[in-house]
């Protein structure tokens, strides 16, 4: 297995431009999230997924679309990006007990200029 | 919703010496607590996790300890190793959906 794959692993936006941020899991996992990491602040969690067509906010949505239309993907979709969207991304996906592992992509660090 | 604190945010050992990192939450439902280590340019990745009907567990050299009662838990590593210099965080779930972490402990270990 693979695990999660992320891409790309680097970006670099100019201010108003637009990107999908793609991640894949290939281990059948129900539950998916998108979390970014700043310096010194931990990981916040932007949205997740639950299953297939099912997405929720987490505690830092503004800026960012998600969808679920596929159980193996989960793109984080950047609108109009701002320099406070400068971070590190990572995607996660878990089976399905709340016990469960949650397992980790590589990230995507992203800077916008 | 709910809230963790974790101490210190950096944290330098000797080789050999123990390590010590200490996480607090707010939530009194929250009922599991996962503890991940994040190499440098890697995602985080679960070392150990305990559940709120257990008070200790070990695994090699890391054990974790919860306490609900003060609703704090933390990590323990002995014989610390150069390659245990990483970053680490605590997390906490109260639902069946979301962790929510720490800001992390860098630790260092000098040979």
């Amino acid at each position: 297995n693979a695990g999660v794959t992320q891409t790309p692993k680097f970006r670099i936006l100019k201010i108003g431009q637009s990107m999908t941020l793609q991640c894949a899991q290939d281990m059948n996992h129900n539950y998916m999230y998108w979390y970014r990491q700043d310096p010194g602040m931990g990981l916040k969690l932007i949205y997740y997924s639950v299953g297939a067509g099912i997405t929720d906010k987490g505690e830092v949505p503004n800026g960012y679309n998600v969808s679920r239309s596929t159980t193996e993907d989960f793109p984080l979709r950047l609108e109009l990006a701002a320099p406070s969207q400068t971070s590190v991304y990572f995607c996660a996906s878990r089976w399905g007990s709340p016990v469960d592992t949650q397992y980790f992509g590589p990230g995507t660090r992203l800077t916008v200029l | 919703g709910e809230n963790v604190e974790q101490h210190p945010s950096t944290l330098s050992v000797q080789e050999g010496d123990s390590a010590v990192i200490k996480c607090t939450y707010s939530d009194s439902a929250s009922n599991y607590f996962p503890w991940y280590k994040q190499e440098l340019g890697k995602g985080p990745q679960l070392i150990i996790d305990i559940r709120s009907n257990v008070g200790e567990k070990k695994d090699q050299r890391i054990a974790v300890t919860l306490n609900k009662t003060a609703k704090h838990f933390s990590l323990h590593i002995t014989e610390t190793q150069p390659e245990d210099s990483a970053v680490y965080f605590c997390a906490a779930s109260t639902g069946y959906s979301t962790l929510t972490f720490g800001k992390g402990t860098m630790l260092l270990v000098s040979p």
